[in-house]
C-alpha cells in the first residue's frame, strides 16, 4: 500500500518563474492539504482539498493556487516565485469521514528559488 | 495568538531516560485534536499520538504518551526510554475543523 508520494523531490527555479509540485494521497484517502514549511519552522498550512475544491486557505497570497483530480490526486501550482517562497512543501492525506482526520505526510518537495 | 506555542527550541536527553516536550494550544472550539509528529532529518513527517479534545484518558502509543491537560490547554508529549533514533524535531499540531496547525518544533538530541 503506496503511502504519500511527492514529485518532485528537489526543484531550482528563478524569481518570476511558475512551478507546479504534485501529489499522490494514500490510497483510500479522499483529502488533500498542502503545507510550506521553511528552514527551521514547523509546516504552515496552504489549503486543503476535498472533491476537487479548495475546501479551507491558509494566509498564503493568490499565487499559491492548486488543483485535485477525481483520482484524489492533486496539485499545487506558484506563480511569480518570490525568494521568499523556498521552503520544503509537504502534501498530506486524510479522509474525511474520519473524525481523528489523521494526516499521512508525504517526503516533501524542497523548493529552491534563486 | 499563536494557536500552538512549543516554548523549548532544544532538549537533550541521556539514552534510557524519559523526556518530557511541552506543548500548549490555544483554541474556542469545543472539538478539537491533537497530534504529534516526529520529523527526522530525512523530511518526512511521521504520525507519533493523537489526543481528542473530548477524550478522558490521556493516550498512549508504545513508548509515547501525551500528557492531557485541558483547563491547562496544555498536550505535552512523553517519551519514555529514549533511544538514539529518536533524535528528530517533534512538532504538536491541533486539528481545529479541518485544519491543522503546527508549533514550531522541538529538536531533540538523544545522547549515547
Amino acid at each position: 500500500d503506496a503511502g504519500v508520494t511527492q514529485s518532485p523531490t528537489h526543484l531550482i527555479k528563478t524569481r518570476g518563474q511558475q512551478v507546479t509540485l504534485r501529489c499522490s494521497p494514500k490510497s483510500g484517502h479522499d483529502t488533500v492539504s498542502w503545507y510550506q514549511q521553511a528552514l527551521g519552522q514547523g509546516p504552515q498550512f496552504i489549503f486543503q482539498y476535498y472533491e476537487e475544491e479548495e475546501r479551507q486557505r491558509g494566509n498564503f497570497p493568490d499565487r499559491f493556487s492548486g488543483h485535485q483530480f477525481p483520482n484524489y490526486s492533486s496539485e499545487l501550482n506558484v506563480n511569480a516565485l518570490l525568494l521568499g517562497d523556498s521552503a520544503l512543501y509537504l502534501c498530506a492525506s486524510s479522509t474525511t469521514d474520519n473524525l481523528n482526520e489523521k494526516l499521512f505526510f508525504g517526503s516533501g518537495t524542497q523548493l529552491s528559488v534563486l | 495568538a499563536q494557536k500552538i506555542t512549543q516554548t523549548q527550541p532544544g532538549m537533550f536527553v541521556q539514552e534510557k531516560e524519559a523526556v518530557t516536550l511541552d506543548c500548549t494550544y490555544d483554541t474556542s472550539d469545543p472539538s478539537y485534536g491533537l497530534f504529534w509528529y516526529k520529523q527526522p532529518s530525512s523530511g518526512e513527517m511521521i504520525f507519533l499520538i493523537y489526543q481528542g479534545s473530548y477524550d478522558q484518558q490521556n493516550a498512549t502509543e508504545g513508548r509515547y504518551s501525551l500528557n492531557f491537560q485541558k483547563a491547562r490547554k496544555s498536550a505535552n508529549l512523553v517519551i519514555s526510554a529514549s533511544q538514539l533514533g529518536d533524535s528528530a524535531m517533534y512538532f504538536c499540531a491541533m486539528r481545529e475543523g479541518h485544519k491543522f496547525y503546527f508549533g514550531s518544533g522541538t529538536k531533540l538530541n538523544v545522547k549515547p
